[in-house]
């Protein structure tokens, strides 16, 4: 069984268009993220949830709303796709978010590449 | 803030080859420091961590040593394998960052025969 898995893998759109990405993890951690991916390999956080509340926002613009139904379960959803919004986004997920001596240890799911045309 | 910066790449070797990657951090407090490799077409995953300073992180062949009088944590192998071309990514986190990573822009290795 796959940890952390994401849906789809692949997915090419228009601008305009509202699309969703989901994630799901069997590890029974507590805290599941969103990363960004950018064309040179850069990796950014998006979104961090503990439990389903929401614990990190980083300055991200409102188009992208995540939505945690369940502590194993962290979706993404974009509204009026752009160009730049182009990238392979990574789900993951972890035991402690706490920032404790340890922490760190991410899980990752193998990545959604969005391509905004 | 938290900051990390690796060695520009790409890095291109020949198998059996030392390996050096550069890295270096600014941090709040006392980090973790993490080195996360990713596969072509896979997500990220550990390679290894060190918690505290002086500590010395090893797996699959791979070192690094938490240096904190230089604040830097280099990724070292002895000899490299066709199997270990991936993009290689040094990462800290901090007792502030609520499992936060922030992590350096990559590495890309590519080792040929």
């Amino acid at each position: 069984d796959t940890a952390v898995s994401q849906t789809p893998k692949y997915l090419v759109t228009q601008m305009g268009n509202d699309k969703s990405i989901k994630c799901e993890q069997n590890l029974g951690h507590d805290t599941m993220y969103w990363y960004k991916q950018d064309s040179k390999k850069f990796l950014k956080i998006m979104f961090s949830y503990n439990n389903k509340e929401l614990i990190i926002n980083e300055t991200v613009p409102n188009r992208f709303s995540p939505k945690s139904p369940d502590k194993a379960h962290l979706n993404l959803h974009i509204n009026s796709l752009e160009l730049g919004d182009s990238a392979v986004y990574f789900c993951a997920s972890s035991q402690d978010p706490s920032g404790g001596p340890g922490t760190g240890e991410l899980f990752f799911g193998e990545g959604s590449r969005l391509t905004v045309l | 803030g938290n900051s990390v910066t690796q060695m520009e790449g790409p890095v291109t070797l020949s198998e059996e080859a030392f390996l050096t990657i550069n890295c270096t951090y600014t941090a709040t407090g006392y980090p973790s420091l993490f080195w996360y490799v990713q596969y072509p077409g896979e997500g990220l995953q550990l390679l290894l961590k060190a918690t505290k300073a002086d500590d010395k992180g090893s797996n699959k062949g791979f070192e690094a040593t938490y240096r904190k009088e230089t604040t830097s944590f280099h990724l070292e192998k002895g000899s490299v394998q066709v199997s270990d071309s991936a993009v290689y990514f040094c990462a800290l986190s901090s007792g502030t960052s609520y499992g936060k990573l922030t992590f350096g822009q990559g590495t890309i290795l590519t080792v040929h025969p």
